[in-house]
C-alpha cells in the first residue's frame, strides 16, 4: 500500500540554524500539506501546496518558513532560522484529486536547542 | 470547551466493549469530517470519513455519526481491542464557497485506553 514517507525521523538543531524537512508524498497525489504538532497538543495546519504554489497558509507559516517541490517526488519544508518554539513533530500529508482524504507521513521530530 | 496541553479527555474501556469517542466542531460550513488514530510517536492514521450530506457511515468495526444540528461528531468502535489504544482526533474541512485545497482543522484528541 502506498504511503507518505518523511526524513529524517528526528532532527536536532541549534537555535538560528536552518533545517530542511523532507517528504515523499504518495506518487499520484497532487495536493501536499505540512502540519505540526507540539508535544501533547493537537495537530495544526501550516501550509497547503498545489500546482507548484502555496494555496493556503496559516499564521504560523511566516517568512521563516518555505516549501518547495524540487522534483517530481519530493516535497520539502525549510525553516530558515529556527527558534526554540519551532520544536515539534512535523507531518507531511498528501491527497489525490476528487477526494478529501489526506494521508499522513510518520513525522519528523524537530528539536531546537 | 477546548483543552490545551496535556489535559486530553480520556476514555478507558475493557477489551470487547464498544467505545464511543465524541467531538464537537466549530464551523457550521464544514463539509467533510475525518477521524484519525495516532499511536505514540507515529503520524495520524486514517480511520473513517464522512461528508456533510450524510449522518452515518460504517466501516469495519467503526461507525461515524454526524449531527449537524448540534455540530457533533462521534466515532464508535465495536468490540474494542488492546490494539485500538491510541489518541483519536477528529478533523474538519471547511467549505468557504470557493475552491478548497483541503486544509484540515483538528480537534483536541481523546486518549483511548483498552484494558485486556
Amino acid at each position: 500500500e502506498p504511503e507518505v514517507t518523511q526524513t529524517p525521523s528526528h532532527q536536532v538543531t541549534q537555535m538560528g540554524q536552518e533545517v530542511i524537512l523532507r517528504c515523499v508524498p504518495i506518487s499520484n497525489h497532487l495536493y501536499f500539506y505540512w502540519y505540526r504538532q507540539i508535544l501533547g497538543q493537537k495537530v495544526e495546519f501550516l501550509v497547503s501546496f498545489y500546482n507548484n504554489e502555496i494555496s493556503e497558509k496559516s499564521e504560523i507559516f511566516d517568512d521563516q518558513f518555505s516549501v518547495e517541490r524540487p522534483d517530481g517526488s519530493n516535497f520539502t519544508l525549510k525553516i530558515r532560522s529556527t527558534k526554540l518554539e519551532d520544536s515539534a513533530m512535523y507531518f507531511c500529508a498528501s491527497k489525490g484529486s476528487y477526494t478529501d482524504t489526506q494521508y499522513f507521513g510518520p513525522g519528523t521530530r524537530l528539536t531546537v536547542l | 470547551g477546548e483543552s490545551v496541553g496535556l489535559h486530553l479527555p480520556t476514555l478507558s474501556v475493557q477489551e470487547g466493549d464498544n467505545s464511543i469517542i465524541n467531538c464537537a466542531y466549530s464551523n457550521s460550513a464544514s463539509d467533510y469530517f475525518i477521524w484519525y488514530k495516532q499511536e505514540s510517536g507515529k503520524g495520524p492514521q486514517f480511520i473513517i470519513d464522512i461528508r456533510s450530506n450524510m449522518d452515518k457511515r460504517q466501516g469495519q468495526r467503526v461507525t461515524v455519526l454526524l449531527n449537524k444540528t448540534v455540530k457533533h461528531l462521534s466515532l464508535q468502535i465495536a468490540a474494542t481491542q488492546p490494539g485500538d489504544s491510541a489518541v483519536y482526533f477528529c478533523a474538519e474541512k471547511g467549505n468557504a464557497g470557493g475552491t478548497s485545497y483541503g486544509k484540515l482543522t483538528f480537534g483536541q484528541g481523546t486518549i483511548l485506553t483498552v484494558h485486556p
